[in-house]
């Protein structure tokens, strides 16, 4: 157990729909990390956020948006779904310490399944 | 944009052989880590390697990072069937500035026939 949590496990829902996908990170851990991962892909880096401002951003779609709030939880939010959206949904969490690489600890996944 | 190249995409041995995944950049790294992730599972930290020439050891597991810091290897010895998954590099670009986020290669995945 990575201490990070994730909700929902599974979500189905249909094209042009949104959802919603949270994290909470591991305690004391300032930095979220929202990934997209396909099948047979590898991890496409979405965004980072730290103590609650955006740090870093990958591939991610204007469709999606994200926060982190007061608390640091995290949400990403999927609008306009398309059937290539429907992939594993991981966000990691770290330290997030200035001038360090940190150790990304992985939540165990949202599965989104678009129809 | 930058680019981490990870080969092979796949690998399937037999139990008791060895196994080796690489990592390839065009460009400096500053560090690089190594993620499993296991069948169904999340992605595990496994090491993080920063200096020119590193090697580090965990049990059968072999990290080593290049002299230019362009390049690493993950060997197993012997493998076994608890080490079937996808293994994942993740590089820090060397001067990336504010820019700190990782670059991840595509993983080997690495299959084990008992």
């Amino acid at each position: 157990d990575s201490g990070v949590t994730q909700t929902p496990k599974h979500l189905i829902t249909a094209t042009g729909q949104r959802v919603t996908l949270r994290c909470s990170p591991r305690s004391g851990d300032l930095s979220v990390y929202w990934y997209q991962q396909s099948l047979d892909q590898g991890l496409q880096f979405l965004i980072q956020y730290y103590n609650g401002e955006e740090r870093a951003k990958g591939n991610i779609l204007e469709r999606f948006s994200a926060q982190q709030f007061p608390d640091l939880h995290s949400e990403l939010n999927l609008s306009s779904l398309e059937l290539g959206d429907s992939a594993l949904y991981f966000c990691a969490s770290s330290v997030g310490g200035r001038g360090s690489t940190d150790t990304q600890y992985f939540g165990p996944g949202t599965r989104l399944t678009v129809l | 944009g930058q680019q981490v190249m990870q080969i092979p995409q796949y690998q399937h041995v037999q139990e008791g052989e060895d196994f080796t995944t690489y990592c390839n950049s065009s460009t400096t790294l500053s560090n690089i880590q190594w993620y499993k992730q296991r069948p169904g599972g999340h992605p595990v930290f496994l090491i993080q390697l920063v200096k020119s020439g590193e090697v580090k050891k965990q049990k059968r597991l072999t990290f080593q990072f290049g002299e230019a810091k362009k390049n690493s290897s993950l060997h197993i010895t012997a493998t076994q069937t608890t080490d079937v998954g996808t293994y994942f590099c993740a590089a820090q670009a060397f001067n990336a500035g504010n820019n700190r986020k990782l670059i991840w290669g595509l993983g080997t995945s690495l299959a084990v026939n008992p």
